[in-house]
């Protein structure tokens, strides 16, 4: 069974510019969630979604960042005008009921 | 609010040491608690999990206990190894959410020499 995929694994982006992170939960999970680790620092909860819902987005910024979850494809958090506070790892997990199953994340670099 | 606390790192260990690395925990309730590894470049693993007061958890030769009366669940390991060195999270669930919305500590980092 393939575990939690993301990609891109590093993504780079100058500021201003848009990042676009992808997230497939594993197969037969419905629930989504998106943290995002700062350097030296714990997760960070930021979303929740089952599919074509948002649960709970208690912990996403309210300007610039927004999250999908489609009835086909994959979950995308994506980040407008990208500032270099934005630099940090994005981990997506998912779960059917529990636990939550994290996948390798994805760095993003702002220049 | 819910918070988790952590031992601050790095832990330096020799091999075969025994290990404890401390996690206190405020909620209310009673939260499911967690402990995650995460080895350097990859993502998190669940490591083990209590669900209830007094339960242990266990796995690969880690123990933690849900300890309600003094709000902790303490990882601990007879003998580590040197495969054993990577970034330890403690994590809670808030009662009544099912296992969302994961509150974790700021991660403990063990390095275990041969």
């Amino acid at each position: 069974n393939a575990g939690v995929m993301q990609n891109p694994r590093h993504l780079v982006r100058r500021r201003g510019q848009e990042a676009r992170l992808r997230c497939s939960p594993m197969k037969g999970h419905s629930h989504v969630y998106w943290y995002r680790q700062l350097p030296e620092e714990g997760l960070k909860f930021m979303v929740y979604l089952q599919k074509e819902n948002i649960i709970d987005e208690s912990g996403m910024p309210k300007e610039r960042f927004s999250a999908e979850f489609p009835k086909e494809g994959p979950s995308i958090l994506r980040i407008q005008q990208v500032v270099r506070g934005d630099s940090a790892a994005y981990f997506c997990a998912s779960s059917r009921d529990q636990p939550q199953h994290f996948g390798d994340g994805t760095r993003l670099s702002i220049l | 609010g819910n918070s988790v606390t952590q031992m601050e790192g790095p832990v330096t260990l020799s091999e075969e040491a025994f290990l404890t690395i401390n996690c206190t925990y405020t909620a209310t309730g009673y939260p499911s608690l967690f402990w995650y590894v995460q080895y350097p470049g990859e993502g998190l693993q669940l490591l083990l999990k209590a669900t209830k007061a007094d339960d242990k958890g266990s796995n690969k030769g880690f123990e933690a206990t849900y300890r309600k009366e003094t709000t902790s669940f303490h990882l601990e390991k007879g003998s580590v190894q040197v495969s054993d060195s990577a970034v330890y999270f403690c994590a809670l669930s808030p009662m009544n959410t099912g296992f969302q919305k994961l509150v974790f500590g700021t991660g403990t980092r063990l390095l275990v020499s041969p």
